[in-house]
């Protein structure tokens, strides 16, 4: 069945360090490939997504590519701030949209 | 648009004991979806409703779990006979629509502990 393989944490970055979270998956069809952060003590909210193969999904500076030829959607940004300090979670839904499928999540904190 | 509320935030019970969890997904969307959260991992589908129609339901919605939106509205989760097992994060979420790159908004959650 269609799964996310997420990278373990957690992840430790001083200040506008670079970042990247691997996340890989697999599934049947054209999945759609999402990023949510949740803050300590709130719901997940979405970050970013990507719908088919070479999009590029990019909010407050964070960004991942859909690369369907490695199956893979990570999430990279430039340089990060103590404010990003989170739990990140990919995660993937089958084409009807109706089932999403999460990876473990990745717990980042960036110290000043 | 006041997001996707849940109620209660933290629920601490006795085993064997019923509980009841509810969701107010955000106004005008069709669909509201069930989790359930493990300490380090990441949700895990239980079902979802399109209306009040429940469509799918996760191996994971055993016999003592269910799940009503009665009016389409909000949704409630009841978990019958409490184990230590049923202690997690309950996550709702909500979506306007189906289909594929559908956004869904999740709320804070019910952290259970059954004692």
């Amino acid at each position: 069945g269609d799964s996310v393989t997420q990278m373990e944490g957690p992840v430790t970055l001083s200040e506008e360090a670079c970042l990247t979270i691997n996340c890989t998956y697999t599934a049947t069809g054209y999945p759609s490939l999402f990023w949510y952060v949740q803050y300590p003590g709130e719901g997940l909210q979405l970050l970013l997504k990507a719908t088919k193969a070479d999009d590029k999904g990019s909010n407050k500076g964070f960004e991942a590519t859909y690369r369907k030829e490695t199956t893979s959607f990570h999430l990279e940004k430039g340089s990060v701030q103590v404010s990003d300090s989170a739990v990140y979670f990919c995660a993937l839904s089958d084409q009807t949209g109706n089932q999403f499928y999460f990876g473990t999540g990745t717990s980042l904190t960036v110290i000043p | 648009d006041t997001g996707v509320s849940q109620d209660p935030r933290h629920k601490i019970t006795k085993r064997g004991q019923n509980v009841t969890f509810r969701c107010d997904p955000i106004s005008e969307h069709n669909r509201l979806y069930w989790y359930r959260q493990t300490l380090g991992q990441g949700p895990e589908f239980l079902t979802y409703f399109q209306n009040e129609a429940q469509l799918e339901k996760s191996r994971l919605l055993s016999d003592r779990f269910s799940a009503e939106r009665p009016k389409g509205s909000f949704s409630t989760l009841e978990i019958q006979r409490t184990e230590q097992g049923d202690s997690a994060m309950y996550l709702c979420a909500s979506s306007l629509t189906g289909g594929a790159g559908n956004i869904q908004y999740f709320g804070a959650g019910t952290r259970l502990s059954v004692l």
